[in-house]
């Protein structure tokens, strides 16, 4: 049972190249999200889903999109990096209505130079 | 979801007991208070929650004010390990979206 599963875990990006943040869990969670942390700042949301097919945006999504084609993947992309998604990135899972706790991954760690 | 307002910082002693206040006037009879943690870079970890009762698990105990409008978490005795960020949360328990929203939390910093 390994819980949530972020790949990879870490990374270097140039500015204006893509790539896809893998989020794994094995709980049967309906819910999933994608946080962001910048350095001595709390978790931000970029984007989140409530069930397979669906997304949401959260507080910060500029620059992000994401895919939940299956319930236990929750996948985070960036079209055209840029230096200000220099961040770590968290992935949650959780039951129906985020009650009473969410699982998270252990992150990544993402440079854009 | 209510606000919350918690101290910036907080120092214990090691094998003392950890006392972390959150102060959440507004909140609605409908919404829990949540508190998680992040130990340095690691991914949030849930802790515990609470409607109207105190309630206690193998990590902590949380107390929360007959008005609901604070509460205090609790580690009986505090570890180095300890050491991290603290997070209170107050929504409903169930919600539509799910959403968690963090504020700045609370810095514990766990002393020999």
């Amino acid at each position: 049972n390994a819980g949530v599963t972020q790949t990879p875990k870490f990374r270097v990006l140039k500015t204006g190249q893509s790539m896809t943040l893998l989020c794994a869990q094995d709980m049967n969670h309906e819910y999933m999200y994608w946080y962001r942390q910048d350095p001595g700042m709390g978790l931000r949301l970029i984007h989140y889903s409530v069930g397979e097919g669906t997304t949401a945006k959260g507080e910060v999504p500029d620059g992000y999109n994401v895919s939940r084609l299956k319930k236990q993947n929750f996948l985070l992309g960036l079209e055209s990096a840029a230096p200000s998604q220099t961040s770590v990135y968290f992935c949650a899972s959780s039951y129906s209505g985020g009650h009473p706790g969410y699982t998270f991954g252990s992150g990544t760690r993402l440079t854009v130079v | 979801d209510a606000k919350t307002t918690q101290p910036t910082s907080m120092d214990c002693a090691e094998g003392r007991a950890a006392n972390l206040p959150c102060n959440h006037s507004t909140i609605s009879g409908n919404e829990y208070v949540y508190w998680y943690r992040q130990i340095h870079s690691q991914g949030p970890q849930y802790i515990i929650h609470g409607l109207k009762n105190n309630e206690t698990n193998e990590m902590a105990s949380l107390i929360i004010t007959e008005d609901r409008k604070s509460s205090t978490l609790i580690l009986p005795h505090a570890t180095l390990r300890d050491t991290a960020v603290y997070y209170c949360i107050v929504r409903v328990g169930r919600s539509n979206t799910g959403k968690l929203i963090f504020g700045q939390g609370t810095t514990l910093q766990v002393k020999p």
